[in-house]
This record gives C-alpha cells, sequence and structure tokens, in this order.
C-alpha cells in the first residue's frame, strides 16, 4: 500500500536551516508530483511547495520562496525540504503528500498523505 | 490568492443527523474543489475530488456539490467515526489554499 514516512523534523534556533524527508513506498514514485503541506499547532493547512515528477517543475508559497527549496532523489524514492532561515512562524507539522493522478504533474489534489513531522522554530 | 470561506466553524450534532458544511472561493473554481477530513491528531484523508467525485473507499454518505464559487459536502446521517475536522481546497490555482476548517462535534 501507498506509505508516506516523513522524517528530520526537531526543535531548531530562528535563522537556522533544516532538512526534511519524505520516504515513499508502495507506488511507482517517479510517476507522481509530490508536495509539501504543513499544519500550524492548532491551525488550518497550509500548502508550501510542490515538485513534479522529474524534478523540473516545483512551485513554492510566497511565505517560503527564497528560503525553501523542495527537491527529490528519484532512485531512492524521497522526496526533500530544505528550510533555511527558520522563523518562528514556520513551526509546524510538516505533512508530504502524493498527487492523485499518476501523470507526473502538479494538479493540486492530495491523494495520500504522510504523518508528518513536527519542525518547531524557537530560541 | 484564491480565498476559501467554510461556515460553519464549528458544529454540534448527533450520529444519525443529516450535517451539511457549505465553502465559498472568492472567484470562480468552476468545479476545482475537493474536500478532506482530518480526525485529531491524524493526517488528513482526500473524501470528494472535483466538487463531488467520492474516492476509493469514502462512504457514500457523504456527497459533494456546488460549482463556481459555491460548494458543499453533505454527511447524510453522521457516525461515530465522521466526528472531525473538514477542510475544503481549491485546485484551480496555485497556490494551492485551504479554508480554515469546520470542526464536527459531538452533541
Amino acid at each position: 500500500q501507498v506509505q508516506l514516512v516523513e522524517s528530520g523534523g526537531g526543535v531548531v534556533q530562528p535563522g537556522r536551516s533544516l532538512r526534511l524527508s519524505c520516504a515513499a513506498s508502495g507506488f511507482s514514485f517517479s510517476d507522481y508530483a509530490l508536495h509539501w503541506v504543513r499544519q500550524a499547532p492548532g491551525k488550518g493547512l497550509e500548502w508550501v511547495a510542490v515538485l513534479s515528477s522529474d524534478g523540473s517543475v516545483k512551485y513554492h508559497a510566497d511565505s517560503v520562496r527564497g528560503r525553501f527549496t523542495v527537491s527529490r532523489d528519484n532512485s531512492k524514492n524521497t522526496l526533500f525540504l530544505q528550510m533555511n532561515s527558520l522563523r518562528p512562524d514556520d513551526t509546524a507539522v510538516y505533512y508530504c503528500a502524493r498527487e492523485v493522478a499518476p501523470d507526473g504533474y502538479n494538479h493540486g489534489d492530495f491523494g495520500y498523505w504522510g504523518q508528518g513531522t513536527l519542525v518547531t522554530v524557537s530560541s | 490568492d484564491i480565498q476559501m470561506t467554510q461556515s460553519p466553524s464549528s458544529l454540534s450534532a448527533s450520529v444519525g443527523d443529516r450535517v451539511t458544511i457549505t465553502c465559498r472561493a472568492s472567484q470562480s473554481l468552476t468545479r476545482y474543489l475537493n474536500w478532506y477530513q482530518q480526525q485529531p491528531g491524524k493526517a488528513p484523508k482526500v473524501l470528494i475530488l472535483a466538487a463531488s467525485r467520492l474516492q476509493t473507499g469514502v462512504p457514500s454518505r457523504f456527497s459533494g456539490g456546488g460549482s463556481g464559487t459555491d460548494f458543499s459536502l453533505t454527511i447524510s446521517s453522521l457516525q461515530p467515526e465522521d466526528f472531525a475536522t473538514y477542510y475544503c481546497q481549491q485546485s484551480y490555482l496555485t497556490p494551492w489554499t485551504f479554508g480554515r476548517g469546520t470542526t464536527v462535534e459531538i452533541k
């Protein structure tokens, strides 16, 4: 079955960096676009970034553009989120989510979600 | 960015009740509107895509409707496992945006 397992979260000081990973299994990883979506404690969902199946097309939300970068390694079935210049308002559970359609494109249809990894930005 | 407004923000209902949640977009989405359910402490789960397309494995008591700027999610007969928070999300234009959620609580 489809599995997405995030890792790399933790407590980090403002201004520092963190790299999240999302290990995928149970489907043909290189056929799907993948997203990062975050949820601040007690708050709603916020889309963060998307990367096409071949890594050629990526979009980032305005709130993270220039600080966060999404990437993937199709040989290792893994999605990454490099987070630099972290701020307290980046504190959230970060989910990776897979598109529904296996065409490699970004449609904004979040078919499967991982369980998330918590990032806390605090001094 | 497209703004998504859900109402109500929370509601109390009993098992067996019919419940409707509404979602309004700041511009027309045609039918590019999705619904997700999030149970406490868990990841969201997709219920409905493209306004009314029920996803595999989702019980038929869930239904979605609407087009343009106004959409709805209906649970025809609320079950204990349906007490959760529900989010609408537009898939019309990047950046993808969500409503603030509707929490369905036990009366």
